[in-house]
């Protein structure tokens, strides 16, 4: 399986501030996927970010918001730009496991609080 | 976009065998049924999938019957580092999107 890290792991910001969130993956990869999961809540999925071209975002989530780079086959960045406390969530990054189907490996995830 | 339903919570004892059962009525004939478990402030992992029939792991064993409408994940005699949410999750990565319905949050007590 691969080995997934996300920087930071957490943190807090102000409100109106922007974030970027690393995620690196210890292969190479094709498709890395960006979820968010409010406390107590499921995953929902943010986008879908493919090397070399432009990520795919799911309805509700625009690029404005989210800018995602993934500039190689190891790693992916999400920014959630002018935040405000409805933001306040883990953020995590998985990718397609060996098995393809439906298996994906996660990252730890990173908890991000606005104030 | 095969959507699943699973009950919301899950009561167990350490030592006994769990069944979670998922429905995936509309599942697509290319479809895989995966399984993950999540612990608090932590990601999913990937516990077992299956296509058709039955799989089993070192950690649990998957069910899925013949019309793949619906699937059960076994865990054998649990402990109570078993608690934890448990998701299934239906589609293949490179045509669908991989949808996560609510989860089945086991308890298991001493």
């Amino acid at each position: 399986s691969a080995v997934i890290s996300q920087k930071p792991s957490r943190d807090i910001c102000q409100r109106g501030t922007s974030l970027t969130i690393q995620c690196q993956v210890d292969s190479q990869v094709t498709m890395m996927f960006w979820y968010r999961q409010q406390p107590g809540q499921s995953l929902t999925l943010i986008a879908t970010a493919n090397q070399g071209s432009e990520a795919t975002y799911e309805s509700g989530f625009v690029i404005d918001k989210f800018p995602i780079s993934r500039p190689n086959l190891t790693f992916s960045t999400l920014t959630v730009s002018n935040m405000s406390p409805e933001d306040s969530s883990i953020y995590l990054c998985s990718v397609v496991g060996p098995s393809g189907g439906s298996e994906q490996y996660f990252g730890p995830g990173t908890r991000l609080t606005v104030t | 976009l095969a959507k699943t339903t699973q009950p919301i919570s899950m009561d167990s004892y350490e030592g006994q065998e769990v069944n979670i059962t998922c429905s995936h009525n509309n599942i697509a004939t290319n479809d895989y049924i995966t399984w993950y478990q999540q612990f608090p402030s932590q990601g999913p992992r990937f516990i077992i999938q299956g296509y058709k029939t039955k799989v089993t792991n070192e950690v649990a064993s998957l069910f899925i019957p013949a019309d793949r409408k619906s699937s059960t994940l076994s865990l054998p005699r649990v402990s109570l580092s078993d608690t934890a949410v448990y998701y299934c999750l239906v589609g293949v990565w490179d045509t669908d999107k991989l949808i996560f319905g609510t989860g089945t949050r086991l308890q298991v007590f001493p």
